[in-house]
This record gives C-alpha cells, structure tokens and sequence, in this order.
C-alpha cells in the first residue's frame, strides 16, 4: 500500500459526460501528479500540483483541468469524454520541491467511455 | 520531446534465472525510477537512483544509473514466479518540473 487513495476504481460513463477523479496523497506529501496511461500512448504526465498551486503540465487535453484542495486532496476533471478518454488515470505523490523526489502511485480510475 | 527507449519490450524466462532490461533516453535526466506493475494495480517504486554511476540494490533487484545520464539497467536476480509483471523505467529532471517521462515497459513473465 503506497498510502495514496485514489477513487472511484472504476467508472464507466457515455460519450459527452463529465466525471471527476479523486486522489489523496500520502501523509505528508505536498505535491500530485496526474497520469493517463493507455495500450498506444504508455503512461502519460498530465498535470503536477505543489500545494494547492499548479506547477506543471504535461498532455493534458483543454477538455481536462484539475485543482488541488487545502487539504492536499486533488481532483482531476474530464469533461466532454471521448471514446479516446479510456484509460488508466493514476495519481501520485511526493514531498515536493527540494526531495525526495520519488513518486509513489495510487491504485488508479479505470475510466470507461461507451 | 524526451523519450525513453526501454528494451526488451518482453522476456520470457525459467524460474531462477537472473534477468538485466535498460532504459536509453535521447537526453539526459537526474534521477532514474524503476516501478513494476501488476495489472489492474498502480506502479510501484522499486528502486531510485540519483548520481550518475550510481549502483543501487533492493534484495534481488540491482539498478545502475548510467554514466552519462543517459540510460539505466535493472537486473534481478534468481527470478520467482511473483516477479511476473511489467517493469517500466522513467527518468525524472528536478529541479524544474518534476514530472516522469516512462518507457514503455518490459513485460516479464517466469516459468516455475
């Protein structure tokens, strides 16, 4: 168990929706990261939050956008959803700025668009 | 963009033979993660690495970090049906972002 939580586990959705993607960090952690991994692209870098403050995107679609709360926890939005958008959406957390700087990961949304 | 080239993309080997996969990047990183992944599950952190030519073990699971900064090689030794999995290397730049640029996995499966 890496200590980051990630809900729901699955969830599965139509075209056109929106749905939000929770994670929680582990204790003590400041900065997110949110990944996509699919079959063709591998496991993708989306967006980095360090304490409540984006730090840093990666492919992230407009469709997708993110926050993260004053308690740490973050969400990841997906709206308009494509069939495309099926993937494997994986959190994880580190201190921050200034190290460690190992990423652990959370056990991931299977994320189903029909 | 960077990218990693992580061979072999799958390995099919006895149980207790030993096993060596690398990671090659097109530019140089600063850090080297090795995660292994179950399916269905997240990747977990095997090993780390942080200075170039570093040799870092963690039980059967040997990781360098190559000179250049450019590439990586895990090995494991005496391998066990429960080391079926995929491995993915990512290097990672601090100091700017901190995001993770992943290959694309070596596959392993173990024959008891």
């Amino acid at each position: 168990d890496s200590g980051v939580t990630q809900t729901p586990k699955h969830l599965i959705t139509a075209t056109g929706q929106r749905v939000t993607l929770r994670c929680s960090p582990r204790s003590g952690d400041l900065s997110v990261y949110w990944y996509q991994q699919s079959l063709d692209q591998g496991l993708q870098f989306l967006i980095q939050y360090y304490n409540g403050e984006e730090r840093a995107k990666g492919n992230i679609l407009e469709r997708f956008s993110a926050q993260q709360f004053p308690d740490l926890h973050s969400e990841l939005n997906l709206s308009s959803l494509e069939l495309g958008d099926s993937a494997l959406y994986f959190c994880a957390s580190s201190v921050g700025p200034g190290g460690p700087y190992e990423q652990y990961f959370g056990p991931g949304t299977r994320l189903t668009v029909t | 963009g960077q990218q990693l080239n992580q061979s072999p993309q799958s390995m099919f080997i006895q149980e207790g033979e030993d096993v060596s996969m690398n990671c090659t990047s097109s530019s140089i990183f600063n850090t080297w993660l090795w995660y292994k992944q179950d399916p269905g599950e997240g990747p977990v952190l095997l090993i780390a690495l942080y200075k170039a030519g570093e040799l870092t073990s963690n039980g059967r699971l040997t990781a360098q970090f190559g000179i250049t900064r450019k590439d990586s090689f895990l090995n494991i030794s005496a391998s066990i049906p429960s080391d079926v999995g995929i491995y993915f290397c990512a290097g990672q730049l601090t100091g700017s972002n901190y995001k993770l640029t992943f290959g694309k996995g070596t596959l392993l499966t173990v024959n008891p």
